[in-house]
């Protein structure tokens, strides 16, 4: 068990609806960060956010928001859903990303939740 | 922009024997490396990590991996495999944005070992 957890575990919703996804980072961690996992595309960085502001952007869609709340839980937001969304969407955190250069942290992931667009 | 790849999509072995799944690299300046594995229904798990020093590095699980500059390469192994090991694993490397410092990681496309009894 990493620490982090993401809920829900599975969610399956149609076409143009919109869903949230929640991430609770590991004791102490203030980075969360958003990854996409689908089978075309692999494992993407969406976004990462930091004591709670965004910090770096990947290939996130405009579609897609997220935010990072003061309990440093974080919310994925996906709307207007296509069926391209479909995907495994993970959370990790990490202690202090913006360490000294040379100090490299691990992430640790949730176990993701798995979106069903229809 | 940093990157990895790795070649095999699937790598099959059978129990008892040693297993290998590779990984190479193209990065400017020094690496940061990983590896990560992935059982069914499960998130991604750390391994291990190449930061600097030695160039074989331990991890979880009896797995270690193998840095090698001149090859760009780091390939993950273990001595004796196990049915258990039998997942998706994943190697990546740290990508620094200069402005911030903030660290994201790259991933590989993964590669799914099967450990046959």
């Amino acid at each position: 068990d990493s620490g982090v957890t993401q809920t829900p575990k599975h969610l399956i919703t149609a076409t143009g609806q919109r869903v949230t996804l929640r991430c609770s980072p590991r004791s102490g961690d203030l980075s969360v960060y958003w990854y996409q996992q689908s089978l075309d595309q692999g494992l993407q960085f969406l976004i990462q956010y930091y004591n709670g502001e965004e910090r770096a952007k990947g290939n996130i869609l405009e579609r897609f928001s997220a935010q990072q709340f003061p309990d440093l839980h974080s919310e994925l937001n996906l709307s207007s859903l296509e069926l391209g969304d479909s995907a495994l969407y993970f959370c990790a955190s990490s202690p202090n990303p913006g360490a000294p250069q040379g100090v490299s942290r691990e992430q640790y992931f949730g176990p993701g939740t798995r979106l069903t667009v229809t | 922009a940093q990157s990895v790849a790795q070649p095999e999509d699937q790598v099959n072995v059978a129990e008892g024997n040693p297993l290998t799944v590779k990984c190479t690299y193209s990065v400017s300046g020094n690496p940061y490396l990983f590896w990560y594995v992935q059982y069914p229904n499960r998130g991604l798990q750390f391994l291990l990590k190449y930061i600097t020093g030695d160039n074989l590095v331990k991890g979880s699980y009896g797995f270690e991996a193998e840095f090698n500059k001149s090859q760009t390469s780091f390939h993950l192994k273990k001595p004796s495999a196990l049915v258990s090991d039998s997942a998706l694993y994943f190697c990546a490397v740290r990508d620094v944005w200069r402005t911030t410092g903030f660290q994201k990681l790259v991933f590989g496309t993964g590669t799914r070992l099967l450990v046959s009894p």
